[in-house]
């Protein structure tokens, strides 16, 4: 089973409010990441976490929030978002972080208003 | 800095044609190299993958895809295209290096199939 699991589906929010994403796998993998992807681009990396640390940001702006509970959960948690955040937030996982396949879940679609 | 091209932004086919999408690789150190598949609202699937060994790489839904060092390349191929095929594909790599496991996209390539 290569299946990662992201909720919502879809997120409208307004600049003021505050929400998660949550992304979920039971693979064993120990490395998680965050990728943020606008229409008819390809992905792009915000955050690593390897055993459960934070590994790489990539200079991502504090509004996004990453954490990891545990080896199996991943969230980003959102706060006064701009509309140009608007975009297919994916999660994906990898056994290890050394040239390891990385598995993509279905993402969560988020509109800023 | 790792880098990946893919030559085409858009390619159209008519349902049974051969698929192209060709991908290329700077490296000096030869990286491991994806195909993903992302159809309308959703993640990206795995297509396939070369790390070591076969050059020539089978996958899932007809594609494979050869590894080429000589001329850094890894292109995609299905000898009949399906109506179902129509989606945006990237071309990835990943780095030889333990220190830097940072994925490398191609900019994507869109493919349409005409009935």
């Amino acid at each position: 089973d290569t299946e990662v699991t992201q909720t919502p589906k879809h997120l409208v929010m307004g600049m003021t409010n505050k929400k998660s994403l949550k992304c979920e796998q039971h693979m064993g993998h120990r490395a998680m990441y965050w990728y943020k992807q606008k229409a008819k681009k390809p992905p792009e990396l915000m955050f690593v976490y390897s055993y459960e640390k934070l590994s790489i940001n990539e200079s991502v702006p504090s509004r996004f929030s990453p954490e990891c509970p545990n080896s199996s959960l991943l969230n980003l948690h959102l706060h006064a978002l701009q509309p140009e955040d608007s975009a297919l937030y994916l999660c994906a996982s990898s056994l290890g972080t050394y040239q390891e396949t990385q598995y993509f879940g279905p993402g969560t679609r988020l509109l800023v208003l | 800095a790792q880098s990946v091209t893919q030559l085409g932004s858009h390619v159209s086919v008519s349902e049974g044609a051969l698929v192209l999408l060709r991908c290329n690789y700077s490296s000096s150190v030869p990286p491991y190299l994806f195909w993903y598949v992302q159809y309308p609202n959703q993640g990206l699937q795995l297509l396939l993958k070369y790390t070591t060994g076969a050059t020539l790489v089978k996958g899932i839904n007809g594609f494979e895809a050869e590894f080429k060092k000589s001329e850094t390349s890894f292109h995609l191929t299905k000898p009949s295209a399906h109506m179902s095929d129509a989606a945006e594909y990237f071309c990835a790599a990943s780095p030889g290096r333990s220190n830097d496991y940072k994925l490398s996209f191609g900019a994507g390539t869109t493919v349409t199939v005409r009935a």
